[in-house]
């Protein structure tokens, strides 16, 4: 069945560093791929999203490629904040189903 | 501000209860889902339901229900409250189709002493 794997945490930047969260996943079909966000104490917040290959999702400076070649979704940001420590999931969503999958969920910490 | 407004933030309930967690979106989605979120288990689907009065049992069912008479509401029953359904249960919506995210609500932590 469909699957992601995404990177185990917790990952330590310093303020101002650059981030990479690498997210693989199997599926069947064509998915869709999503980037949610979950503040501590909070549900999860879609931060980005690309429905087909090639395209880049982007939000609040976060950025990922949909690549079929090498069926990935990596997170990056260029300089991280304080603000952005977060746990950030990778998640499918195959066509013609409901359903998401998601990642385990990576947490980031970013000291000032 | 588009919202899933789940009815309570922290519930305490006792061993053998029924408990109702209530969820309320305002984007009329189709879809509706209900999750558990547990340190090191990460997101595991309960139930959801594609369209009124429409259900499906997600990957643990067990133990749960679930209702949905009114598009905007999906309800999570908790037949006979356990200690190990002690958790953070998180509501979703979405519109049909790949193409959607989910909005989540902010999640229900229930205790069951």
């Amino acid at each position: 069945g469909d699957s992601v794997t995404q990177m185990e945490g917790p990952v330590t930047l310093s303020e101002e560093a650059f981030l990479t969260i690498n997210c693989t996943y199997t599926a069947t079909g064509y998915p869709s791929l999503f980037w949610y966000v979950q503040y501590p104490g909070e549900g999860l917040q879609l931060l980005l999203k690309a429905t087909k290959a090639d395209d880049k999702g982007s939000n609040k400076g976060f950025e990922a490629t949909y690549r079929k070649e090498t069926t990935s979704f990596h997170l990056e940001k260029g300089s991280v904040q304080v603000s952005d420590s977060a746990v950030y999931f990778c998640a499918l969503r195959d066509t013609g189903g409901f359903k998401t999958i998601f990642g385990a969920g990576t947490r980031l910490f970013v000291k000032a | 501000d588009v919202k899933v407004t789940q009815s309570s933030r922290y519930l305490v309930k006792r061993t053998g209860e029924k408990v109702f967690l209530e969820c309320v979106q305002d984007m009329d989605h189709e879809n509706m889902f209900w999750y558990r979120q547990d340190p090191g288990l990460g997101l595991r689907l309960i139930y959801f339901s594609y369209d009124v009065k429409m259900k499906e049992k997600g990957d643990i069912p067990e133990g749960y229900s679930v209702s949905r008479e009114k598009k905007e509401r999906f309800s999570l029953i908790l037949e006979s409250a356990s200690t190990n359904q002690t958790s953070m249960y998180l509501c979703a919506s979405s519109l049909s189709g790949a193409d959607y995210g989910y909005t989540f609500g902010s999640g229900t932590r229930l205790t069951v002493v």
